[in-house]
């Protein structure tokens, strides 16, 4: 059972364009929500996080928003940027720092 | 220094070789993770120490056998791998498992079973 879904599963952007991927979660015990960037060959590294207690955060070009009532919580890439054409996976605490991610967004941003 | 570091970068064995992927943190956290990522997938938690103590093995079949000798450092063993294990083994690290919540991973080791 997956227990945070994303989607898109891709997103095709303009440069300067705003990206936008969203998540959604069922278990109210999570408590931190992180989205990791990936690139080809490369490990996950931690973009930006947020805990529920907060409804937006920003870093950046990089938002978070997160709606605690409606357990959904999305990144918004404001002026989007070929160097950001990567894949972007969201991920949920829980118990023992386990982390569940989602399925993964690959976004590309066209020059 | 925030670095997970893992070596080799690349591997190719066959069913029957034993071979051993390493991940060194110099971050002081005594937390330590393994993940399987296959393309286009994202990570699934294999193993989970903590304070050098396996606190967490989420079923993982016994031809991989982790290890952590202190608390630098995390070895997974293989053994007899099947071609369906060929991924991306990845390597993370948190100060942790109770409160820090940041996860920092290494580049992975890319893994091929002929």
């Amino acid at each position: 059972q997956q227990q945070v879904k994303q989607s898109p599963q891709s997103l095709i952007v303009q440069k300067g364009g705003i990206s936008i991927i969203n998540c959604a979660y069922e278990n109210t015990a999570f408590d931190y929500f992180p989205w990791y960037q990936q690139f080809p060959g490369k490990g996950p590294a931690l973009l930006i996080a947020i805990r529920p207690d907060v409804s937006e955060k920003k870093e950046g070009r990089f938002t978070i928003s997160f709606n605690k009532s409606a357990k959904q919580f999305s990144l918004h890439i404001m002026d989007s940027q070929p160097g950001d054409s990567a894949t972007y996976f969201c991920a949920a605490r829980g118990t023992g720092n386990q982390f569940y991610f989602g399925t993964g967004t690959s976004l590309t941003v066209i020059p | 220094d925030t670095e997970v570091t893992q070596t080799p970068k690349h591997l190719v064995m066959g069913m029957t070789n034993k071979k051993s992927l390493k991940c060194e943190q110099h971050m002081g956290h005594r937390a330590m993770y393994w993940y399987k990522q296959k393309a286009k997938k994202p990570p699934e938690l294999m193993f989970v120490y903590s304070y050098e103590k396996l606190s967490i093995n989420e079923s993982v079949p016994s031809r991989f056998s982790p290890e952590c000798p202190n608390s630098s450092l995390l070895n997974l063993h293989l053994h007899a791998l099947q071609p369906e294990d060929s991924a991306l083994y990845l390597c993370a690290s948190s100060l942790t498992t109770v409160r820090n919540e940041k996860l920092f991973f290494g580049s992975g080791t890319q893994l091929s079973v002929l």
